[in-house]
């Protein structure tokens, strides 16, 4: 299976700041397909990104994917205040689907 | 509004059996893949087990919980179960009920219940 990496572990940012976070798969992740979700604290995980640069439904647009083959980012261009979280990479281009470990974006 | 709901979670000793329901609603619950994911305690994602749309209920397990976990669903009803046999203390998580956009089984995930935490625990 694909295995996803994600880097860094936590990433401690001010709010306004830009948030960049990596995520480095073990193959090459078939047709791009590869998704962000992220996760506040006692709440669902919720996606942001689909085939690694589509937002979904009413994901503001300050929320960006790039990437392909192997490695892939999410960009949060500006941080607000409700987007420090917990976010996932997965990928679904290979079964089983895999997720990654996790980067915890968190107030500096 | 499309709603997944999830029901049926508890305490269970080691070797002991669960049944976990989710009821689907906004949407045409048999047009879609569906999907278990789980979350242990302070923990990653990990997908669990999927089901295919319509009425040719091919499904997949995770190697994890192949031959202990079968997944299925009710398209009458709007429903899948997960009936979870043989529990372990490492199937302690919460579950979520995810529904799957592209019809793959594989993801992403574009709708998920709210989870339902099941222990195992003696």
């Amino acid at each position: 299976e694909i295995v996803l990496t994600q880097s860094p572990g936590t990433l401690s940012l001010s709010p306004g700041e830009r948030a960049t976070l990596s995520c480095r798969a073990s193959q090459i992740v078939s047709s791009s397909y590869l998704a962000w979700y992220h996760q506040k604290p006692g709440q669902v995980p919720r996606l942001l990104i689909y085939d690694a640069s589509s937002r979904a439904t009413g994901i503001p647009d300050r929320f960006s994917g790039s990437g392909s083959g192997t490695d892939f980012t999410l960009t949060i261009s500006r941080l607000e205040p409700e987007d420090f979280a917990v976010y996932y990479c997965q990928q679904y281009g290979s079964s089983p689907g895999t997720f990654g470990q996790g980067t915890k974006v968190e107030i500096k | 509004q499309v709603q997944l709901v999830e029901s049926g979670g508890g305490l269970v000793k080691p070797g002991g059996s669960l049944r976990l329901s989710c009821a689907a609603s906004g949407f045409t619950f048999s047009n879609y893949y569906m999907s278990w994911v789980r979350q242990a305690p302070g923990k990653g994602l990990e997908w669990v087990s999927y089901i295919s749309s319509g009425s040719t209920n091919y499904m997949s397990h995770a190697d994890s919980v192949k031959g202990r976990f079968t997944i299925s669903r009710d398209n009458a009803k709007n429903s899948l179960f997960l009936q979870m046999n043989s529990l372990r203390v490492e199937d302690t998580a919460v579950y979520y009920c995810a529904r799957d956009r592209y019809g793959s089984g594989k993801g992403p995930f574009d709708c998920w219940g709210q989870g339902i935490l099941v222990t195992v625990s003696s």
